[in-house]
C-alpha cells in the first residue's frame, strides 16, 4: 500500500534556527497538508496546498512558516526562526480527489 | 464545521465489541461523518466515513440515525492493538481542500 513518508523522524534544533521538514506524499495525490500535535494535545491543522499554492492556512501558520513543493515529489515545511513553542509532532498528509487523508508517521521537532 | 462531542476515554477487554458514540447536533446537510484512529507517536489513520444509516468495512461499522445528530463507531471483537485515540470528525469532506478539524478524541484502552 502506498504511504506518505517524512524525514527526519526527529529533529532537534536551537531556538532561532531554521528547520525544514520534508514529506513525500503519495504519488498521484493532489492535495497536501501539514498538521502539528503538541505533546498531549489535539492534532491542529496548519496549511493545505493544491496546484502549487496555499489553499488555506490556520492562525498558527504565520510568517515564520512556509511550504513548498520544489520538485513534484517532495513537500516541505520550513520554520524560519524556531521558538520553544514550535516543539511538536508535525504530520504531513495527502489526498487524491476523494475524502480520505493519508498521514505520514510524523517528525518530532524539539526546540531547545 | 460542526462541533463534536465524544467520551474522553473508554475501557474494554479483548474480544468485546466497543461502541463509541459521537454527538454532532449542528451537523449540516452536506456534512459527512468521518472517524480516524491514532496510535501514540503516529499520524492519524482513516477508519470509516458515512453520511446516513450504516456503513461497514473490514475494520469497523458506523451507525448514523435518521436525524444524523449523533453517530456510533462500532469495533467488533477488539484486541490489544486497538488501544488508540479515536476521533470523530464532521464536515463537508467532498471539498478538495477540506482540512480536518480534530477534537480531543476518545482514548480507548483494551485490556487482556
Amino acid at each position: 500500500e502506498p504511504e506518505v513518508t517524512q524525514t527526519p523522524s526527529h529533529q532537534v534544533t536551537q531556538m532561532g534556527q531554521e528547520v525544514i521538514l520534508r514529506c513525500v506524499p503519495i504519488s498521484n495525490h493532489l492535495y497536501f497538508y501539514w498538521y502539528r500535535q503538541i505533546l498531549g494535545q489535539k492534532v491542529e491543522f496548519l496549511v493545505s496546498f493544491y496546484n502549487n499554492e496555499i489553499s488555506e492556512k490556520s492562525e498558527i501558520f504565520d510568517d515564520q512558516f512556509s511550504v513548498e513543493r520544489p520538485d513534484g515529489s517532495n513537500f516541505t515545511l520550513k520554520i524560519r526562526s524556531t521558538k520553544l513553542e514550535d516543539s511538536a509532532m508535525y504530520f504531513c498528509a495527502s489526498k487524491d480527489s476523494f475524502y480520505e487523508q493519508y498521514f505520514g508517521p510524523g517528525t518530532r521537532l524539539t526546540v531547545t | 464545521l460542526a462541533k463534536t462531542t465524544q467520551p474522553i476515554s473508554m475501557d474494554s477487554y479483548e474480544g468485546q465489541e466497543v461502541n463509541i458514540t459521537c454527538s454532532h447536533n449542528n451537523i449540516a446537510t452536506n456534512d459527512y461523518i468521518t472517524w480516524y484512529q491514532q496510535f501514540p507517536s503516529q499520524g492519524p489513520r482513516f477508519i470509516i466515513q458515512g453520511y446516513k444509516t450504516k456503513v461497514t468495512n473490514e475494520v469497523a461499522s458506523l451507525f448514523i440515525p435518521a436525524d444524523r445528530k449523533s453517530s456510533t463507531l462500532s469495533l467488533p471483537r477488539v484486541s490489544l492493538s486497538d488501544t488508540a485515540v479515536y476521533y470523530c470528525l464532521v464536515g463537508d469532506m467532498k471539498g478538495g481542500f477540506q482540512k480536518l478539524v480534530f477534537g480531543t478524541g476518545t482514548r480507548l484502552l483494551v485490556s487482556p
